[in-house]
């Protein structure tokens, strides 16, 4: 069965210092990868997704940058954190090919929390 | 563009009581829709969906219809536990990688 990692689960970090989350899947290939931000008490913000090694699109302009160095790893960084980079941020993924059966689920990590102080 | 319109929170309802969150969407065609939960501290998970017009899905008590003329597929359960308290997410896939188009949650606590 598959399943997904996201560390670390809490991480607390003063502003102007680097960040690095890290999603990694297993027991499935090809993956489509997603990187969603929730601010405390808002709704979900798709921040990045990545169809294969390499290919990362952005959802919208931020501080931060995501990579997929490996098909099943996908990493959320940040060279200089803000106050507003805040939130609880989770990892998803989801079969590259809809299944013609039913619809394709995404799944989603446990979660990192980060507090900039 | 794709969007979905979800019942505003919070909510508070006493144990056994029933439970309506209303959720309406704008999308092109007609896409699987689905419903996930937040438990406190917690990822998303799925908790029911429906692929295509007039599926229901279900799960743990909970119910959802898939309605194609009124574009809606609201999450109805007759009888909340406390531990049903969470929050809880209408969406939709779009975009060219499927990604989902969430509403703003629904948070939805049960009162013993």
């Amino acid at each position: 069965s598959q399943t997904i990692h996201q560390w670390p689960a809490t991480l607390v970090q003063p502003v102007g210092s680097p960040l690095s989350l890290e999603c990694t899947v297993e027991g499935t290939s090809n993956p489509n990868l997603y990187w969603y931000r929730q601010a405390a008490g808002r709704g979900l913000q798709l921040l990045f997704y990545s169809v294969g090694i390499g290919q990362i699109s952005s959802e919208v302009p931020q501080n931060l940058s995501a990579s997929r160095p490996q098909d099943r790893q996908f990493i959320l960084s940040s060279k200089k954190l803000l106050l507003s980079d805040s939130g609880f941020y989770l990892c998803a993924w989801r079969r590259g090919r809809t299944i013609p059966s039913g619809a394709n689920v995404l799944t989603f990590g446990a979660g990192s929390r980060l507090t900039v102080l | 563009g794709d969007s979905v319109t979800q019942m505003e929170g919070p909510v508070t309802l006493s144990e056994e009581a029933f439970l309506t969150i209303n959720c309406t969407y704008t999308a092109t065609g007609y896409p699987s829709l689905f419903w996930y939960v937040q438990y406190p501290g917690e990822g998303l998970q799925l908790l029911l969906k429906a692929t295509k017009a007039d599926d229901k899905g279900s799960n743990k008590g909970f119910e959802a219809t898939y309605r194609k003329e009124t574009t809606s597929f609201h999450l109805e359960k007759g009888s909340v536990q406390v531990s049903d308290s969470a929050v809880y997410f209408c969406a939709f896939p779009s975009g060219s990688a499927r990604q989902l188009t969430f509403g703003s949650g629904t948070q939805l606590t049960v009162l013993p």
